[in-house]
């Protein structure tokens, strides 16, 4: 079974529009943490978010936010105000502490494009 | 602060060809990953060093052997080639996770990517 499924493989949005990034993940780990990254055609990995599996509140960086459903095993990217400089794939990912492994799992990512 | 520095950024190999891509960190980290990217596929694991002194597999191990010669460097020899190892590598590290999810982001800061070419 995946265990970070990105269901879509891209999504456009119109400059200064909000748009969310959908991600779900499969685990029977209590602890673990996710992940999003972003990589734009340059092709580095630049971090952008991380959410704990005991965190009661949201992450929050700036104008981005996880959206994050325990229960539903959700953790939704949400960009606000779209800049043309976030056209770029989006990776969620995730790590399982008591697997022992302290590598990630990622997703297919999702391909963003933001238009003028 | 160069952070992660693989090498070489491109390489074209022929099938059956060996070679090794090199990777250093700077930052006093702990563990060190090796990923290959695909279209479509998203980053897949194929060996990762927890620390200094161990190695272990990732997903997709085949065809591939690891060196983690110090804290430092962490390197992938591919011992003969195949076109299915065309893809784009990248190097990554990062600090010792903290026991618990919320005691720290674990986050890996991944080097610029080799594209690697079997023809």
């Amino acid at each position: 079974a995946q265990k970070i499924t990105q269901t879509q493989p891209g999504m456009f949005v119109q400059e200064k529009e909000a748009v969310t990034l959908d991600c779900t993940y499969d685990t029977s780990d209590p602890s673990y943490g996710l992940f999003w990254y972003k990589q734009p055609s340059s092709g580095e990995m630049i971090f952008l978010i991380y959410q704990g599996s005991y965190d009661q509140q949201n992450a929050t960086e700036g104008r981005y936010s996880l959206n994050f459903q325990k229960a539903r095993k959700s953790a939704n990217l949400v960009i606000s105000a779209s800049q043309l400089g976030d056209s770029a794939m989006y990776f969620c990912a995730m790590r399982e502490w008591d697997t022992g492994r302290r590598a990630l799992t990622f997703g297919s990512g999702t391909r963003l494009q933001v238009q003028p | 602060n160069a952070g992660v520095t693989q090498t070489p950024k491109f390489q074209v190999l022929k099938t059956g060809q060996s070679m090794t891509l090199q990777c250093a960190q700077d930052m006093n980290h702990n563990s060190m990953y090796w990923y290959r990217q695909d279209p479509g596929m998203g980053l897949r694991l194929i060996y990762y060093s927890a620390s200094e002194g161990t190695t272990d597999k990732g997903e997709v191990p085949n065809g591939y052997n690891v060196s983690r010669l110090n804290k430092r460097e962490f390197s992938l020899r591919l011992e003969s080639a195949a076109p299915s190892q065309t893809s784009v590598y990248f190097c990554a590290s990062s600090e010792r996770a903290g026991r618990h999810p919320s005691s720290g982001a674990n986050v890996l800061t991944f080097g610029a990517g080799s594209r690697l070419t079997v023809l």
